[in-house]
């Protein structure tokens, strides 16, 4: 069964407002979560690197301020896309890792977002 | 800086046939792990196999098998007996916050 779940699956928005994505694993404990940004037809990129207790590290080229990155607990980490627009339409996933020997990243289902 | 390079945009594959997806990295670490994930139309990304740079054997796990080269940094998977449902992309990428290949779409053919 699942190890990573995120919630919404989908969410449609308006421009200028602000979006919360959920991931949550499962069954284990996670100090650093990932997330990602993929658009159609294209390959996974690596946004950020969320970290328990501390500040999340951001890919080159990703804006902070506008993905703001919250690990709260040893199984939630949150991505905020503020101020969403048009471009910022995209699916975003999350990955934890569970095997401590091979660091296999579990990813969950993905939220796709679409900003109107 | 890791890299990972698929070059098969798409590949087709008779069912029950064998095929192989390449994958060729580059790292200065030496130590790293490969992995390939499938991912399905639904989005979800599937873990399929691990390979190690210090494994003394290629890895396995069921019909998926990891052809690697480390003098020629590649590591193909090979998928035996394909099936209706190994239709996907398929993305190698290698750890630390997961570099990841440009992706192969795969279409098995009945």
């Amino acid at each position: 069964g699942a190890v990573v779940s995120q919630h919404p699956s989908w969410v449609i928005c308006k421009s200028g407002t602000s979006v919360k994505i959920e991931c949550r694993s499962l069954d284990f404990q996670a100090t650093t979560m990932f997330w990602y940004r993929q658009f159609p037809k294209q390959s996974l990129m690596l946004m950020a690197t969320s970290n328990e207790g501390s500040k999340a590290t951001y890919e080159q080229g990703v804006e902070k301020d506008k993905f703001l990155i919250n690990h709260a607990s040893l199984t939630l980490s949150t991505l905020t896309v503020t101020s969403a627009h048009p471009e910022d339409s995209s699916f975003y996933i999350c990955s934890a890792p569970r095997n401590p020997r091979t660091d296999t990243q579990y990813f969950g289902p993905g939220t796709r977002l679409t900003v109107l | 800086a890791q890299k990972i390079t698929q070059t098969q945009p798409g590949m087709f594959v008779q069912e029950k046939e064998a095929v192989t997806l390449d994958c060729t990295y580059d790292t200065s670490d030496p130590s790293y792990g490969l992995f390939w994930y499938k991912q399905p139309s639904s989005g979800e990304m599937i873990f399929l196999i691990y390979q190690g740079s210090y494994d003394q054997q290629n890895a396995t796990e069921g019909r998926y098998s990891l052809n690697f080269q480390k003098a020629r940094k590649s590591a193909n998977l090979v998928i035996s007996a394909s099936q209706l449902g190994d239709s996907a992309m398929y993305f190698c990428a290698m750890r630390e916050g997961m570099v990841f290949g440009a992706g192969t779409i795969l279409r098995v053919k009945s």
